[in-house]
């Protein structure tokens, strides 16, 4: 069975904090890796792609370690409009979700 | 603007009756879209994969004869969940790529309630 294991928080940080998540996912074989955005009943949106060489949009860095099967995302200098759950996402034959990341970002 | 339209976005039924949900395509046909249903905390799970002019290719645990999907069209997905019950109350969400899985567009999603 394929699985995407993220730790649920929820992540309390102050404005201008530097929160990181982490992810591992089951699948070896796995060919894309992605982290989405989820606000309160509202669909997922596309945050960032993960690449195995890190890459980086704004504040927000996304890293891969295959060997590890490991993925990243780190948020510099959060901001309230942060406050979100984040979810990793794993593509293989098809996309697996992990159950996300509760991020609360307080003034 | 929305590249996936999905409708109503909000649905309460009774139990027993049946909801239809529609997943459109806009600006571009989709030969398949997915089907996801999120219980509350818990991640977005594939309910079923729909194939336009094909049967829809269900995953393990899904009945296929409760959720029925139809793809008649290029740009149209549907899924009603038939004899609702209460247990089937959740977000229900479609999504379809443009180049087979690294661009995912979503729907805005459908809340059903059976009450």
């Amino acid at each position: 069975r394929k699985e995407v294991e993220q730790d649920p928080g929820p992540f309390n940080v102050p404005e201008g904090a530097t929160v990181a998540f982490n992810c591992t996912y089951s699948n070896s074989a796995s060919q894309s890796f992605f982290w989405y955005r989820q606000d309160c009943r509202k669909e997922p949106k596309l945050l960032m792609s993960v690449y195995s060489s890190g890459n980086e949009d704004g504040r927000f860095t996304a890293q891969l370690n295959r060997a590890s099967q490991y993925i990243s995302l780190l948020i510099r200098d959060s901001k309230l409009s942060d406050s979100a759950t984040y979810l990793c996402v794993v593509l293989d034959s098809t996309l697996t979700f992990g159950k996300g990341t509760m991020l609360l970002v307080s003034p | 603007g929305a590249v996936v339209s999905q409708h109503p976005s909000w649905v309460i039924c009774k139990s027993g009756t049946s909801v239809k949900i529609e997943c459109r395509s806009l600006d571009f046909q989709a030969t398949t879209m997915f089907w996801y249903r999120q219980f509350p905390k818990q991640s977005l799970m594939l309910m079923a994969t729909s194939n336009e002019g094909s049967k829809a290719t269900y995953e393990q645990g899904v009945e296929k004869d409760k959720f029925l999907i139809n793809h008649a069209s290029l740009t149209l997905s549907t899924l009603t969940v038939t004899s609702a019950h209460p247990e089937d109350s959740s977000f229900y969400i479609c999504s379809a790529s443009i180049d087979s899985g690294n661009t995912i567009y979503f729907g805005e999603g459908s809340w059903l309630t059976v009450v």
